[in-house]
């Protein structure tokens, strides 16, 4: 089955705990990206990768890293989370030329830092 | 912020009537999509229009596109319970590779 599959689906941490969520697609899209969903802001883009080695910041990029080493995984990594940094995270990945395609939605990863 | 704005922000109906919600924004476009979210899950595509189309429909969905009004909005016809979601614009600009969603409608048709 095509699909976008994030891990962990739900995560409580502390303040300065590092994290990584993971994305994975198995559809060989090229376009990945990583949003955030906050009440009333809508999804905000943090990253996108247009292919493998090539990253690039959205919006809201502070406080996230990401990489893309492989064509099909694109985790996204806080170095040193914050509470403001608690939202639902989603990532998603599209064809060649990503704009141009609609985008496939993870199942959503929502965090919690205390 | 590029962002666009969604209106109304939420929307109250009965099943069988019909419901528009509308999307502005800010630059000019490649294309415009609109998503639907079940409360708390992933968004799922329902229909992309491209900057020189000004209609397009899928199945109960309308969706037109303004770009001298930088605006579109999405008519659902004939509602139905399952259709109750939060729908959002997404807007694809016509330089650069980044993606902006709107701040979405939220939609309960009543049974």
């Amino acid at each position: 089955e095509a699909q976008v599959t994030q891990n962990p689906r739900y995560l409580i941490t502390v303040t300065g705990k590092k994290l990584t969520v993971t994305c994975s697609q198995n559809m060989n899209h090229e376009y990945m990206s990583w949003y955030r969903q906050d009440p009333g802001l809508g999804l905000r883009q943090i990253y996108y990768s247009m292919n493998v080695e090539v990253t690039d910041k959205g919006d809201v990029p502070e406080g996230y890293k990401v990489s893309r080493k492989e064509k099909r995984n694109f985790p996204l990594i806080l170095e040193s989370p914050s509470p403001n940094q608690t939202s639902l995270y989603f990532c998603a990945s599209s064809p060649y030329r990503g704009l141009y395609n609609e985008q496939f939605f993870g199942p959503g990863t929502r965090l919690t830092v205390l | 912020s590029q962002q666009g704005e969604e209106d109304p922000q939420a929307l109250s109906i009965q099943e069988g009537e019909n419901a528009t919600m509308n999307c502005s924004y800010k630059t000019s476009i490649n294309n415009l999509q609109w998503y639907r979210q079940n409360s708390g899950r992933g968004l799922v595509h329902l229909i992309l229009i491209r900057s020189n189309e000004r209609e397009k429909h899928s199945g109960r969905l309308r969706v037109t596109l303004d770009t001298s009004k930088k605006s579109s909005s999405l008519l659902i016809t004939a509602s139905r319970a399952a259709d109750t979601a939060s729908y959002f614009c997404a807007t694809a600009p016509n330089t650069g590779n980044q993606f902006y969603f709107g701040t979405g409608t939220s939609l309960t048709v009543i049974p």
